[in-house]
């Protein structure tokens, strides 16, 4: 089956400053990638997603990329601000069900 | 819609007893997902049902752990006995259709269960 991998655990930053999440996943046959949010003691969200035949997906302050070759995929936050400290994971279909990350924990001081 | 239900949203219950969570998903999606959230293994898929029917229930931890969806608007995951390693966040999640693209799950609020 599908496994997902995703660092860091926990990210710190400033305000203002840009995060990076990465995943790499295994199984050459996913081929769409969701990013959900999870904030403290809340479901997660989806907040973004991408497709296996698209490179990269731009949302504001957030964008996701894609390397089939290399089988990773990232999430880049611009610009951070307090409300973006949650938990961020990763996640790749099979196509019927989602394998998640372990999960990024962002913190993003004032 | 009120979106994905669940209850109760805690438990608290001694080990060795039975517990029943439940679950609305919104309606019109085929999909239903049940999944474990702890720190230590994240969130684990465990039981997908398709059009009422369990497709995938790999992820079910051990024979102490069954679901079941009689109808499109209801499902129960059932631990008989619970034991205090079953405490976690279990959510349900439903979609349209599986879980590829245009098939967003969306989660319930979780039922946060402690086994003591």
């Amino acid at each position: 089956g599908e496994n997902v991998e995703q660092h860091p655990s926990t990210l710190s930053v400033q305000e203002g400053d840009s995060a990076v999440i990465k995943c790499t996943y295994s199984d050459s046959a996913s081929n769409y990638f969701p990013w959900y949010k999870q904030e403290l003691g809340k479901r997660p969200q989806l907040i973004i997603d991408i497709r296996s035949n698209v490179g990269e997906k731009k949302d504001q302050r957030i964008a996701v990329t894609l390397n089939k070759t290399a089988k990773h995929f990232s999430l880049h936050i611009t610009e951070t601000q307090p409300e973006d400290s949650a938990v961020y994971f990763c996640a790749a279909s099979e196509p019927s069900t989602l394998t998640f990350g372990k999960g990024t924990m962002l913190l993003v001081s004032p | 819609d009120a979106g994905v239900i669940q209850s109760p949203r805690h438990e608290v219950t001694e080990m060795g007893q039975e517990v029943t969570l439940r679950c609305k998903p919104i309606s019109g999606h085929n999909s239903l997902f049940w999944y474990r959230q702890t720190m230590m293994r994240g969130l684990e898929l465990l039981i997908y049902f398709n059009n009422n029917v369990p497709i995938d229930d790999s992820g079910m931890p051990e024979d102490r752990f069954s679901a079941k969806m009689p109808n499109a608007s209801f499902s129960t995951l059932k631990i008989q006995p619970s034991e205090p390693r079953d405490s976690a966040v279990y959510f349900c999640a439903s979609s349209l259709e599986g879980a590829g693209a245009n098939n967003e799950q969306f989660f319930g609020p979780g039922t946060r269960l402690t086994v003591l």
